[in-house]
């Protein structure tokens, strides 16, 4: 069964760090991508990016390009999101989903998601 | 861009529902594939697949949902809905970088 597991819940202040691990199983890890999704409290779904879990290429959203890290460990399968000097605005539930390992097509199967709240 | 409407739906039980998503550009790749993936989020809940490159069913959705459309404008129908169809529904395409989200539409009964 495929599946992804994701961090806890971060309570962070503006201009902290934040890192979220992604850890899937069910599945050939190295043969996908994992894109990262962000919903902020009552609104839609944002895409930040994407990464290659075999060759470690990235790709960004302009709105957090610059801020945030993608990687990934092939020998445990998971990934991680690291988004640096937070802002208030990124407060949100962020989502791993297994991708295509071209970047293109879009998402498949999601995490449950890690709850991110930046307040002073 | 993508568009979808409406952005509320109240539905009767047993009767069938249609989301439209169009987009300001056609979602042809250059591979001659069109990637518009319709997703269903309840609440709590991350969003969930249920039809990619358009028409495409995911293991274990039921029939009575599907997808159409070609080039710029598609449709999510649901067939005799059912309570439990109730939630958020968005398109994406994932043709163009970045990939994005229609607003989504809340499906209500």
């Amino acid at each position: 069964q495929i599946q992804l597991a994701q961090s806890g819940a971060e309570w962070k202040q503006p201009g902290a760090s934040v890192r979220i691990s992604c850890k899937a199983s069910g599945y050939i890890f190295g043969n996908f991508g994992v894109a990262w999704v962000r919903q902020a409290p009552g609104q839609g779904l944002e895409w930040l990016g994407w990464i290659s879990a075999s060759t470690g290429d990235s790709k960004f959203s302009q709105t957090v390009q610059g801020r945030v890290t993608f990687t990934t460990e092939t020998s445990t399968a998971t990934a991680y999101m690291d988004l640096r000097s937070l802002k208030l605005s990124d407060s949100a539930t962020y989502f791993c989903a297994r991708a295509s390992s071209s970047a293109v097509g879009g998402v498949s199967i999601w995490g449950p998601g890690t709850r991110v709240t930046v307040s002073s | 861009v993508l568009t979808q409407s409406p952005l509320n739906l109240p539905v009767t039980l047993g009767q069938s529902a249609s989301i439209s998503c169009t987009s300001s550009q056609s979602l042809v790749h250059s591979d001659g594939k069109i990637y518009l993936n319709w997703f269903v989020q309840r609440p709590g809940q991350a969003p969930r697949r249920l039809i990619y490159k358009v028409s495409a069913r995911d293991s274990g959705v039921s029939g009575r949902f599907s997808g159409s459309g070609s080039d710029t404008d598609f449709t999510l129908k649901v067939s005799s809905v059912e309570a439990d169809d109730v939630g958020v529904y968005y398109c994406m395409q994932g043709t163009h970088w970045p990939p994005t989200f229609g607003q989504g539409t809340k499906v209500e009964i």
